[in-house]
């Protein structure tokens, strides 16, 4: 399967646990993104790197959250002092160079914080 | 505020009918629209997308049409089968001037009944 991965599928923590989640874009991909669904809800845009910079953040990415990409290939995004305000799907995409737009999006980590 | 609109949370339609889903916007500066579908358990998978520059894509069953002076855009399945049952969103940016990033509607759950 060459798709998107994500890692773990789900995550259940409790208040105040930190949480980190995994992100394999597909091979060549340059841009990553990470978005956040909540029930009955869109997918909302968290952050974007481009290879390993994070050039856009999103205002809902309060100072409890970081994502990184080392080497411009996996991204983490970790979640410090988890609340339960923060249970949700978190989606990643990515997408390759040239190509605007259409994104790849993989299956999605469920965070369910007790 | 909702820049991206889409408001029929379910449509049921008959096998073999057309489905119209309908999506509006309000930030004059989106150029770029995206379709996706999304099953359960996995991510949004792209459909189809058309640019500002055109007012209709067609890709098989899945036509396209945007109105800008309306800043109005719908798809259009036909013939809806039972396998298009799934979550539609509609999304937009700015080709121009963001980093790609997505701006979702909250989603229409469309029921295709054999």
């Amino acid at each position: 399967d060459t798709g998107v991965s994500q890692d773990p599928r789900h995550k259940i923590t409790k208040r105040g646990q930190n949480v980190t989640f995994r992100c394999d874009p597909i091979s060549e991909h340059n841009r990553l993104y990470w978005y956040r669904q909540t029930l009955g809800q869109g997918p909302e845009f968290l952050t974007y790197f481009q290879n390993e910079a994070q050039l856009e953040k999103s205002r809902l990415l309060s100072d409890r959250f970081s994502a990184e990409r080392p080497k411009g290939s996996f991204s983490t995004l970790e979640i410090q002092r988890t609340e339960q305000g923060d249970s949700a799907m978190y989606l990643c995409a990515s997408s390759p160079p040239g190509v605007w737009g259409e994104q790849f999006f993989g299956p999605g980590t469920r965070l369910t914080v007790l | 505020d909702q820049q991206v609109k889409q408001n029929s949370p379910s449509l049921s339609v008959q096998e073999g009918r057309i489905s119209i889903l309908n999506c509006d916007y309000t930030n004059s500066m989106f150029d770029y629209f995206l379709w996706y579908k999304k099953y359960p358990a996995e991510g949004p998978t792209f459909l189809i997308s058309i640019s500002s520059i055109k007012d209709k894509n067609e890709d098989g069953r899945f036509t396209v049409f945007l109105n800008k002076s309306a800043k109005h855009l719908s798809l259009h399945i036909v013939p809806s089968q039972p396998g298009d049952s799934a979550v539609y969103f509609c999304a937009a940016t700015n080709y121009g001037g963001s980093q790609g990033n997505l701006i979702f509607g909250k989603g229409t759950k469309l029921s295709v009944k054999p």
